[in-house]
């Protein structure tokens, strides 16, 4: 079985630039969410999906961040503009519902 | 505020030697919790999940256990090995929303 496959794996940028991420998840699994992971801290929630639903988006900032999952399977995470402090690895993970997350290798992302 | 502490931050203990992680988290309301490890610069990878009806999970060395009434949980890693060095995080998964919450994790160095 195929895992979570992010692109692209490294991406730098300059500050007020827009930048997208994508994310295939495991077939079948319903739930997908994006994770922030800042250097020295656990990963925290910016959006989660059921199908192509929003279950919970109450950490995303939305000024500036925008995710859509297309026909509840892949899913794209847009950061536009982008802050100095945006500088972290996105991880995208699935799962069936209530069941085992799994998670993507992540993209690194470098605003200077 | 939920939140979920992980203790020790840090631990280099010799191989061979037994251990245990901890994993204190604030709400009741928890449907399960996972375990992981995330070596430098990857993604996470799934070590254990435990169902909130669940007391322990085993897999090979590793042992997880859950008391929902005292909010914490205890990840056992038998015989250590170098190859054990890593991150080690815990996430708690409210029951509804299946919204994962994340420690900040323990970084554990096995010396050879």
């Amino acid at each position: 079985e195929a895992g979570v496959a992010q692109s692209p794996r490294y991406k730098i940028i300059e500050k007020r630039q827009s930048v997208a991420f994508w994310c295939n998840p495991i077939s079948g699994h319903a739930t997908l969410y994006w994770y922030q992971q800042i250097l020295g801290q656990g990963p925290k929630l910016l959006i989660q999906f059921q199908n192509n639903g929003v279950v919970d988006d109450s950490q995303l900032p939305k000024d500036r961040f925008s995710a859509e999952r297309l026909k509840g399977v892949d899913s794209t995470l847009k950061i536009q503009p982008a802050k100095l402090e945006d500088s972290a690895v996105y991880l995208c993970a699935s799962s069936r519902v209530a069941r085992e997350q799994f998670f993507g290798p992540g993209t690194r992302l470098t605003v200077l | 505020k939920q939140e979920v502490t992980q203790i020790p931050a840090a631990l280099s203990v010799p191989e061979g030697e037994n251990l245990v992680l901890n994993c204190s988290f604030t709400d009741s309301a928890i449907y399960n919790l996972q375990w992981f490890r995330q070596d430098p610069g990857k993604g996470l990878t799934s070590l254990l999940l435990i169902q909130s009806s669940q007391r322990e999970q085993t897999s090979g060395r590793l042992n997880a256990s859950l008391d929902k009434s005292s909010g914490r949980s205890t990840l056992y890693i038998a015989a250590s090995q170098p190859g054990d060095s890593a991150t080690y995080l815990c996430a708690r998964a409210t029951s509804g929303t299946y919204k994962y919450i994340f420690g900040t994790g323990t970084r554990l160095k096995v010396l050879a």
